[in-house]
């Protein structure tokens, strides 16, 4: 009865390759979310999605593009992998958008050598 | 700039005592402040939020303490516990109708048993 799913939990690559990273949520909320936690454990949100809506698009590379094929589910793909590119990636939902409740997902841990 | 900063980023507190976590915030364009916690491999999880028009808010052991006029607030931990070890973010929800996050730059919490 897991609330918010992603996989896989590790993602080990080599730069240069493209990677998804997927997400589910069985809550019922209507915004997703992405963000980025790097090795300092800074945490940064990336994207966030009401109802399949992108909402919140920070300043991203558009190597990063982010999919919501329906409101529980919301995809990370991310082109051409950079070593800076190396890091935990949360997803998280909440029940509305711009709720400081938000529920985060286990994270992928991304290393690209 | 929205930003909200974090001290100390590392606490080591004997079982028992009390954990003082400061964060700061230079914006007023916020209107919620949360605090989440998070363990080792997992997400981070809502802990306790404030609103900027209460001084202070407790729920059992965790007590958040808000100075409006200072743009300070703050989280204590007490009686704390080995349990308790893990990193505390906290956050300000801007007021915009999206919202977001703003993250702190996290502690981690040890605490001895």
């Amino acid at each position: 009865d897991t609330a918010v799913s992603q996989t896989p939990k590790y993602l080990v690559t080599q730069m240069g390759n493209d990677k998804s990273i997927k997400c589910e949520q069985n809550l019922g909320h209507d915004t997703m979310y992405w963000y980025k936690q790097d090795s300092k454990k800074f945490l940064k949100i990336m994207f966030s999605y009401n109802n399949k809506e992108l909402i919140i698009n920070e300043t991203v590379p558009n190597r990063f593009s982010p999919k919501s094929p329906d409101k529980a589910h919301l995809n990370l793909h991310i082109n051409s992998l950079e070593l800076g590119d190396s890091a935990v990636y949360f997803c998280a939902s909440s029940q509305v958008p711009a709720s400081y409740e938000q529920y985060f997902g286990p994270g992928t841990r991304l290393t690209v050598t | 700039q929205q930003q909200v900063k974090q001290s100390p980023q590392s606490l080591i507190v004997q079982k028992g005592g009390i954990s003082i976590i400061n964060c700061a915030y230079e914006n007023t364009a916020f209107d919620y402040f949360p605090w989440y916690q998070q363990f080792p491999g997992k997400g981070p999880a809502l802990l306790i939020a404030i609103r900027p028009d209460v001084s202070e808010k407790k729920e059992g052991r965790f007590t958040i303490s808000f100075n409006k006029s200072a743009k300070q607030f703050s989280l204590h931990i007490m009686d704390s516990q080995p349990g308790d070890s893990a990193t505390y973010f906290c956050a300000a929800r801007g007021t915009s109708n999206t919202g977001k996050l703003i993250f702190g730059q996290g502690t981690t919490l040890q605490v001895k048993p």
